[in-house]
């Protein structure tokens, strides 16, 4: 079965970096885009990123480009989202989900998330 | 990248059938077969339950059905039930290759 296990969450102050990593399982990872999506306390959800089955192609939401850096390593089965520069507002639960396509188009399992808090 | 618009609440009675309406522009819902419908229950992770306008995943009931006319797609539920009670979220592709989820809908069984 699809697992999809997210690590890497915690408390950092404004400014500073963190790295999440989600650890697939249960499929052929490297056939498929995977995202990143997040969710604020109390708020709606939010897709982050997008990076295609091998890589070729990231794409992100302009509310973290040039911020945030979506990184895959298809030989070990895992996914990353680097988090430069981090602001209050990028405090949320941050999901990977795996799109059964190669590029994007919509997101078939989660994992169960990993929080991140940004503050001082 | 502005998110898609749903209704914030909708409401029902079991048995009933209700509809989350989903708009947005010629540039993501109109533009596209990548729409998809989720539901999160509090605490849980999303759960994919429509995909490409109108297509189930193995698994999800047949009470759950989707549509688009032009910039608008629409998730229907019929023969609402109490375990129905969650919020829902539409998604887009857009043509920016990117992806855009609405605002989400909190569903209430009355």
């Amino acid at each position: 079965q699809v697992q999809l296990v997210e690590s890497g969450g915690g408390v950092v102050q404004p400014g500073r970096s963190l790295r999440l990593s989600c650890t697939a399982s249960g499929f052929t990872f490297r056939s498929c885009a995977m995202h990143w999506v997040r969710q604020a306390p109390g708020k709606g959800l939010e897709w982050v990123a997008v990076i295609w089955f091998d890589g070729s192609n990231k794409y992100y939401a302009d509310s973290v480009k040039g911020r945030f850096t979506i990184s895959r390593d298809n030989s070990k089965n895992t996914l990353f989202l680097q988090m430069n520069s981090l602001r209050a507002e990028d405090t949320a639960v941050y999901y990977c989900a795996r799109d059964p396509y190669s590029s994007s188009s919509h997101f078939d399992y989660w994992g169960q998330g990993t929080v991140v808090t940004v503050s001082a | 990248q502005s998110a898609l618009t749903q209704p914030a609440s909708v409401s029902g009675s079991p048995g009933q059938s209700i509809t989350i309406s989903c708009t947005g522009t010629s540039s993501d819902v109109g533009g596209y077969k990548y729409v998809s419908w989720y539901q999160q229950h509090p605490g849980k992770a999303p759960k994919l339950m429509i995909y490409e306008v109108n297509n189930r995943p193995s698994g999800v009931s047949n009470r759950f059905s989707g549509s688009k006319s032009g910039n608008t797609a629409s998730l229907t539920i019929s023969g609402l039930q109490a375990e129905d009670e969650a919020d829902y979220y539409c998604s887009s592709y857009t043509s920016s290759s990117t992806l855009v989820f609405g605002g989400g809908t909190k569903l209430t069984v009355l």
